[in-house]
């Protein structure tokens, strides 16, 4: 079955720093999501993309978060300074289409120290 | 009040046991919901869609009552492999664009 395929599956990081992780959606996917989940919690919707452009984000997706798709096999998340409250799982997940199964990434496990 | 409640559990059931989990959502206008198994630090991984007209999938049947805005699963003949958290997730939108999941019900199955 294909796979949504997440880098690195741990990245450490001082506070402060920026921070990108990175994502591969599966090839024929045009929708594609990031989520975190921080240790305990629930999963949590940060922002969905589509066509080029954010189609949906949520409060927790404030300006110091962007995402990206450079190159049309790429989904980047981009944490510009991260504080200590960053530190999650954050997963992407991507769907041929919406009302369609979500396909989800192993994660990258995010600390910042 | 949260938007999809769950009781977090820990359940433990013996191995060949049937378990039920419930989950009640806020929002009256969501769409669609799913059921959704996660392992210990994984990715969650779809395990349902739930209808109004019920869906059973092998030992899985999920229910949705959408009158006391509950959702339910239940799990018969419990295996070992059964044992995970298992998260009741809503879509609001129905566009399958935000997904809001619950905090998930543990379930330990023992021999």
């Amino acid at each position: 079955e294909p796979e949504v395929t997440q880098t690195p599956s741990h990245q450490v990081t001082q506070m402060g720093q920026e921070v990108i992780l990175r994502c591969v959606p599966i090839s024929n996917h045009l929708y594609f999501y990031w989520y975190r989940q921080i240790l305990g919690q629930k999963v949590e919707f940060l922002v969905s993309f589509y066509n080029n452009e954010i189609s949906e984000k949520s409060e927790i997706f404030d300006d110091q978060f962007s995402v990206e798709r450079p190159d049309g096999s790429n989904f980047t998340l981009k944490i510009r300074s991260t504080k200590l409250e960053d530190s999650a799982m954050y997963f992407c997940a991507s769907g041929p289409a919406t009302n369609e199964k979500l396909f989800f990434g192993s994660g990258t496990q995010l600390s910042v120290l | 009040r949260k938007e999809v409640e769950q009781d977090p559990g820990p359940f433990n059931v013996p191995e060949g046991a049937t378990v039920a989990f419930n989950c009640t959502y806020s929002n009256s206008a969501s769409q669609s919901f799913f059921w959704y198994r996660q392992d210990c630090r994984k990715e969650p991984k779809l395990l349902m869609s739930v209808y109004s007209s019920g869906n059973e999938d092998g030992r899985f049947t999920a229910q949705l009552n959408r009158a006391s805005q509950y959702i339910s699963l239940l799990i018969r003949d419990s295996k070992l492999s059964d044992s995970a958290t298992y998260l009741c997730v809503g879509d609001p939108t129905g566009g399958g664009n935000k997904l809001t999941f619950g905090t998930g019900t543990q379930l330990k199955v023992e021999l």
